[in-house]
């Protein structure tokens, strides 16, 4: 079964600094994608990011790139020059291609917390 | 272009209490799906759907049904509400892509007391 690991409930950055978001992945399916999304306090959800399991290079989208290190099953999510509007919950997800009826399962999330 | 709605955005039920919440995207998407979000555990997917007339279930399925009547409208009902159910709940579609992300619904906040 598929498997979604976020293991800071919360983090603290300076403004423009840079932060690494933790997320690894379980999953025995060769073809799969991982996702990020972003839910600020007013609740939404935001489409991030995008990595596919059989991409050559890390996604980047703007000021966040995703550090996919597909031997250890890792997809950390990197914000460079961290504003205070990134304050937020960060929630990693990954589908199944093959198998699991392209059913698409989140983490717990990361709170980000931007201090000025 | 409304994207993915949600009706209603607040209920309060009394246990024992049915309901239906109502999703509909204007994208046409071929998938959809209900998800509920409680405090520390992320979002948990209920039920989804990979095209008119078919669903399936999720993790966790139970005390939920879905029905898939319509392309554009994806249906979950609560026949005996449980204070467990007390939960926020998103809807969210996407294309049939393996690529595509999903699209959100701005969520319905229900209590039951």
């Amino acid at each position: 079964a598929q498997k979604i690991t976020q293991t800071q409930p919360g983090m603290f950055v300076q403004e423009k600094e840079a932060v690494t978001l933790d997320c690894t992945y379980d999953t025995s399916d060769p073809s799969y994608g991982l996702f990020w999304y972003k839910q600020p306090s007013s609740g939404e959800m935001i489409f991030l990011i995008y990595q596919g399991s059989y991409d050559q290079q890390n996604a980047t989208e703007g000021r966040y790139s995703l550090n996919f290190q597909k031997a250890r099953k890792s997809a950390n999510l990197v914000i460079s020059a961290s504003q205070l509007g990134d304050s937020a919950m960060y929630f990693c997800a990954m589908r199944e291609g093959n198998t699991g009826g392209f059913k698409t399962i989140f983490g717990a999330g990361t709170r980000l917390f931007v201090k000025a | 272009n409304a994207g993915v709605t949600q009706t209603p955005k607040f209920r309060v039920l009394k246990t024992g209490q049915s309901m239906t919440l109502l999703c509909a995207q204007d994208m046409n998407h071929e998938y959809m799906y209900w998800y509920r979000q409680d405090p520390g555990m992320g979002l948990r997917l209920i039920h989804y759907s990979v095209g008119e007339g078919t669903t399936a279930k999720g993790e966790v399925p139970d005390g939920y049904n879905v029905s898939r009547l319509k392309k554009q409208n994806f249906l979950l009902g609560l026949e005996s509400a449980a204070p467990s159910q007390t939960s926020v709940y998103f809807c969210a579609s996407r294309t049939g892509a393996s690529v595509g992300e999903q699209y959100f619904g701005p969520g319905t906040r229900l209590t039951v007391t």
